[in-house]
């Protein structure tokens, strides 16, 4: 089956610091990353959407210059969390479908647990 | 925009019981799929069934069946004989031919020994 690895699983960075995160299709091209975020005990919220070779699409309240994302690949897709402080400690997790992604369904990485002292 | 409501925040069930899960979901359109995904301690976001809404059928997969109520826009989740490994947090989650996920609130569910 469809495939995604996201690294890393857990990071811890120092305020001030960027991260990145990465999430790979292993076995599928990737039209459409989704990007969320899940606090505990709560559910996902996306972030953004991102299409192979544009811009990505931010949700309303997320902040682009932040959070940045790059979907340079069908194979590749990365979030850059910038200048990054304690409030943006949180699980996220990416979401990859091919085009027409209901009818393929989505496929969702393992999450990265970032933790910002 | 669609919303996703999931009332139930957390059930529990005996092992080998049958357990239903309910969800509501709002949305003006006719073309959508709807999903129940599990997320076990692990994280891991698991699809555990899916329906498209031009479907009378309910789905079906082992263990696990839905009751879609597309009038009333509803779409539970009923697992029989339950396991341990049920344990987890379910949601339900709506996407549109847009193809974005809107997720509800969760259901902790808990299968007890």
């Amino acid at each position: 089956g469809a495939v995604v690895s996201q690294h890393p699983s857990r990071v811890i960075c120092k305020s001030g610091t960027s991260v990145k995160i990465e999430c790979r299709s292993l076995d599928f091209q990737a039209t459409t990353m989704f990007w969320y975020r899940q606090f505990p005990k709560q559910s996902l919220m996306l972030m953004a959407t991102s299409n192979e070779g544009s811009k990505a699409t931010y949700e309303q309240g997320v902040e682009k210059d932040k959070f940045l994302i790059n979907h340079a690949s069908l194979t590749l897709s990365t979030l850059t969390v910038t200048s990054a402080h304690p409030e943006d400690s949180s699980f996220y997790i990416c979401s990859a479908s091919k085009q027409g992604a209901v009818n393929y369904g989505y496929t969702f990485g393992s999450g990265t647990r970032l933790t910002v002292v | 925009a669609q919303t996703v409501t999931q009332s139930q925040p957390e059930m529990s069930v005996q092992e080998a019981e049958t357990v239903t899960l309910s969800c509501t979901y709002d949305t003006s359109e006719n073309n959508y799929y709807l999903f129940w995904y599990k997320q076990p301690p692990s994280r891991q976001m698991i699809l555990v069934i899916r329906q498209e809404a031009y479907k009378q059928q309910n789905a079906t997969e082992n263990r696990f069946s839905v009751n879609f109520q597309k009038a009333a826009k509803s779409f539970s989740l009923k697992i029989s004989d339950s396991q341990l490994g049920d344990t987890a947090m379910y949601f339900c989650a709506f996407a549109n031919a847009g193809n974005m996920l809107t997720f509800g609130g969760g259901t902790r569910l808990m299968v007890k020994p």
